[in-house]
């Protein structure tokens, strides 16, 4: 049981590259989330996906779109970086029911954009 | 104003000491409360997770919940070096999708 999965872990981008950064999970979670983590800024909500089919955009949506794949998969472009996307990014996801509602997260991606 | 507070250090404590950390938060909607403990370079592992008002006991951690007052704290007892890192509180509401973070609290235990 692995958790949640992201990939790369690191990763440098010239201003103007695209990429894909991918997370899959194996807990059968229906909601999924891609947050962006930056100094004295805390954890802040790119895109998520309360179910299979569904993305909605967060706090901090621009410059990103997103895939969800199946149920275990939902990955995040960046289509032309630009350094203000320097930071770390988790994937997370979650079973959203009355008794339950705790997130999980994966180990993140440390990327820079020059 | 933010929907979730957390003062965001640095604490500092010797080993031994009990811990405490706080938030406070402005959605009387929260029902659901995580605390997260995230080591430099990983990502945020899930500590302690309280459904409503009350108190939660594992090991050495103790969540509290005061729907009352809007705060929620996380007590270390018997602190150990190994407990340096960030603190990170989480709320959520029964409604709607989504989690609301505090910006985390930087704790070092000094052997």
């Amino acid at each position: 049981n692995a958790g949640v999965t992201q990939t790369p872990k690191f990763q440098v981008l010239k201003t103007g590259q695209s990429m894909t950064l991918q997370c899959a999970q194996d807990m059968n979670h229906n909601s999924m989330y891609w947050y962006r983590q930056d100094p004295g800024m805390g954890l802040r909500l790119i895109y998520y996906s309360a179910s299979e089919g569904t993305t909605d955009k967060g706090e901090v949506p621009n410059g990103y779109n997103v895939s969800r794949l199946n149920k275990r998969e939902f990955s995040l472009r960046l289509e032309s970086a630009a350094p203000s996307q320097t930071s770390v990014y988790f994937c997370a996801s979650s079973e959203l029911t009355a008794a339950r509602r705790e997130q999980y997260f994966g180990p993140g991606t440390r990327l820079t954009v020059t | 104003q933010k929907e979730v507070e957390q003062d965001p250090g640095p604490l500092s404590v010797p080993e031994g000491a009990i811990v405490s950390l706080n938030c406070t938060y402005s959605n009387s909607a929260f029902q659901y409360f995580m605390w997260y403990r995230q080591y430099s370079r990983k990502g945020p592992e899930l500590l302690m997770y309280t459904y409503s008002s009350g108190n939660k006991e594992d090991g050495r951690f103790t969540a509290q919940v005061d729907k009352s007052s809007k705060y929620i704290s996380l007590f270390i007892r018997d602190s150990q070096p190994s407990d340096s890192a960030t603190y990170l509180c989480a709320m959520s509401a029964n409604t709607g999708n989504q989690f609301y973070f505090g910006t985390g609290t930087s704790l070092t235990v000094i052997p």
